[in-house]
């Protein structure tokens, strides 16, 4: 089945950007997605990428993928300090085809003013 | 996109009684899921919400402990059974859009005392 591994925590300044790194098991993972969780918040989905894809960009979103590495980064550009939040990376399911996705263990990013 | 209501938001329960969350969203969407996110950790998958038929349960969790049903496309509940602190956790609902992006409802927040 599907493995995520994240890093646990970033620390940034305000301005600079983040680069918040994932790497996946699955290689049939169709679709790959970035969340957002705030302290006592759900999830907000931010965006998400189709396998065929190398790079999506929203805003102040990168999204890249490296299908040979498994490896799926999301930077940040100008990053302020209401990004403060825990940002996870998931992976549909391959495997079953389902819709379920499997999730990394999330990592902190702490933006210094 | 979808938005997803889900009640209650929290609550404080005592050990051996039950709680049921219900999770209504807006828009016909192609699946519904159930997660659950212990105290500092990540989300792991519950079931997959099947409409008009039992729920298909992950590996570890099973229907007596967490009955769910789906009556239509647009509405879930959850229920926690014969609940222990072990219980305590943040329970989420999720969906699937037919453009296969996967929204999180705002989780709720439940303490079994």
């Amino acid at each position: 089945g599907e493995d995520v591994e994240q890093s646990l925590f970033l620390s940034v300044r305000e301005g600079d950007s983040s680069v918040i790194n994932c790497t996946y098991t699955d290689s049939s993972s169709t679709y790959l997605y970035w969340y957002k969780q705030e302290p006592g918040a759900g999830l907000q989905l931010l965006t998400y990428i189709f396998s065929n894809m190398d790079m999506k960009q929203d805003q102040r979103l990168t999204v890249l993928l490296n299908k040979k590495d498994k490896h799926l980064s999301l930077r940040i550009a100008d990053t302020q300090t209401g990004d403060s939040a825990i940002y996870f990376c998931a992976g549909a399911d391959g495997s079953s085809n389902t819709g379920k996705l499997i999730f990394g263990q999330g990592t902190t990013l702490q933006v210094k003013p | 996109s979808a938005v997803i209501s889900q009640k209650p938001s929290r609550d404080i329960c005592q050990r051996g009684t039950s709680l049921t969350i219900q999770c209504q969203v807006d828009s016909q969407v192609t699946m519904m899921f159930w997660y659950r996110q212990q105290p500092g950790q990540s989300l792991t998958l519950i079931a997959t919400a099947n409409q008009g038929s039992e729920a298909t349960y992950e590996s570890g969790f099973v229907i007596d402990k967490f009955p769910i049903s789906r009556p239509n496309l647009t509405f879930s509940t959850l229920t926690v059974s014969n609940m222990s602190p072990e219980d305590s956790s943040i329970y989420l609902c999720s969906v699937l859009t037919v453009n296969t992006e996967a929204f999180f409802g705002q989780g709720t927040r439940l303490t079994v005392v």
